[in-house]
């Protein structure tokens, strides 16, 4: 597609559960990112691919998150046993290697109830 | 994390009014960027700035990466009703490949 895909748009799990949450980025784009956007906050970085190279796992919030990303292109991310906290909309980016205007996906809203 | 401080938080003006917000940071950036978020949607990059004293414009928009490198701003001129929504700058710090965000500027515009 012409644009970053993410499934699902919407996720409603209850507390305890693992949510996997999956990005398309664009073809040719060899930069991949995840934020993650609370209620009336900014974008917090959480994982940043670059290629082949090892993943910048700074942003991660705990060791509950974990995101993997196969054959240089699709990813997804996991949180295991949700926390309400986890509540957010979680969002994918993806970009050309050294192009700093990432184009966004529309997020996945999670909910842990 | 290092948060960019965006002000103001909300705007509420008229249709035809211009609008000014701006960012700052206490680190020295290497590239500034606009983007706009409308409900449902991820953010939509606006426009990118590279160099200190950097002016770009993109239609009615225009900003503009201050000469300290710690701050930029965003002017909106003529608006419209279509211009409603959450405007983030975002920052990128010289050796990183992440950007920081600020925590937006809600703009609504009456018609």
């Amino acid at each position: 597609g012409a644009g970053v895909s993410q499934s699902p748009s919407n996720k409603v799990t209850e507390k305890g559960k693992d949510v996997e949450l999956r990005c398309d980025p664009i073809s040719g784009h060899t930069a991949l990112y995840w934020y993650r956007q609370s209620l009336g906050q900014g974008l917090e970085f959480l994982i940043y691919f670059q290629g082949n190279s090892a993943p910048d796992k700074s942003g991660l919030p705990s060791d509950r998150f974990s995101a993997e990303r196969t054959g240089g292109s699709v990813s997804t991310l996991t949180i295991q046993r949700t926390q309400q906290e986890d509540s957010a909309v979680y969002l994918c980016a993806s970009s050309p290697s050294g192009v700093y205007g990432y184009t966004f996906g529309s997020g996945t809203r999670l909910t842990v109830v | 994390g290092q948060q960019l401080n965006q002000s103001p938080q909300s705007m509420f003006i008229q249709e035809g009014e211009d609008v000014s917000m701006n960012c700052t940071s206490s680190s020295i950036f290497n590239t500034w960027l606009w983007y706009k978020q409308e409900p449902g949607e991820g953010p939509v990059l606006l426009i990118a700035l590279y160099k200190a004293g950097e002016l770009t414009s993109n239609g009615r928009l225009t900003a503009q990466f201050g000469i300290t490198r710690k701050d930029s701003f965003l002017n909106i001129s003529a608006s419209i009703p279509s211009d409603v929504g959450i405007y983030f700058c975002a920052g990128r710090e010289g050796g990183s490949e992440k950007l920081v965000f600020g925590k937006g500027t809600k703009l609504t515009v009456n018609p």
